[in-house]
């Protein structure tokens, strides 16, 4: 069982279009991560958020972490195809320890 | 950074028999994490690796299926034992490295069981 659930699980859009990527959890955590992961590779971090109601911007992806650092969102902005790939939020515990939500599999169309 | 290497890269195993996978990291790590994966879907956190001490196994994972050996600060091992095909996988080594706590991974050993 993921402690960590995104949504949505599969998500196909067209170059230029905008989408959000959820990340819902009943426990709370100290710090939350969005990683990228493409075929063949390890996830590969994108941002770490760690103060309830913080926002953080890279260029076209937007990261909310939600106030009672529970939940987190991923928004992206005129999506490229370089923007494929599989979405990972992944809540840290106490020991460095992670874990990952279930996964958003983005397919951006050119 | 940390820069991982893993091997064997990918396998292919009769049923019953058992698999070790090596992670060896670049530098000195306290704690190493492996994780499982099936293709296109998320990670599942199997167990952390300790130096000197015995790994800490997540719900589900126990050690006489999943024997890991940590003997030093860069190398670790995972055993995949009796091996069926419910245990074809990814399997992704990791460590934590950087004031922010970043995760670096392996580019993982692609398991499948016949």
């Amino acid at each position: 069982t993921q402690l960590l659930e995104q949504s949505p699980q599969f998500l196909s859009i067209q170059e230029g279009e905008n989408l959000t990527v959820y990340c819902n959890s009943s426990s709370v955590f100290s710090s939350l991560q969005w990683y990228r992961q493409e075929p063949g590779e390890g996830p590969v971090l994108l941002v770490t958020v760690v103060t309830g109601g913080e926002v953080k911007k890279l260029k076209r992806l937007t990261f909310q972490f939600g106030d009672a650092r529970k939940d987190s969102s991923l928004h992206i902005t005129a999506a490229q195809p370089g923007d494929t790939g599989l979405y990972l939020c992944a809540g840290a515990r106490t020991g460095n320890q992670f874990y990952f939500g279930t996964g958003t599999s983005l397919t951006v169309i050119p | 950074s940390a820069v991982i290497s893993q091997k064997p890269s990918r396998d292919i195993c009769q049923r019953g028999t058992s698999l070790t996978i090596q992670c060896q990291v670049d530098s000195q790590v306290t704690m190493m994490f492996w994780y499982r994966q099936q293709p296109g879907q998320s990670l599942t956190l199997i167990a952390t690796a300790n130096q000197g001490s015995e790994a800490t196994y997540e719900s589900g994972f126990v050690i006489d299926k999943f024997p890991i050996s940590r003997p030093n600060l860069t190398f670790s091992t995972l055993t995949v034992s009796n091996m069926s095909p419910e245990d074809s996988s990814i399997y992704l080594c990791s460590v934590v490295k950087g004031a922010g706590g970043e995760l670096f991974f392996g580019e993982g050993s692609r398991l499948t069981v016949l």
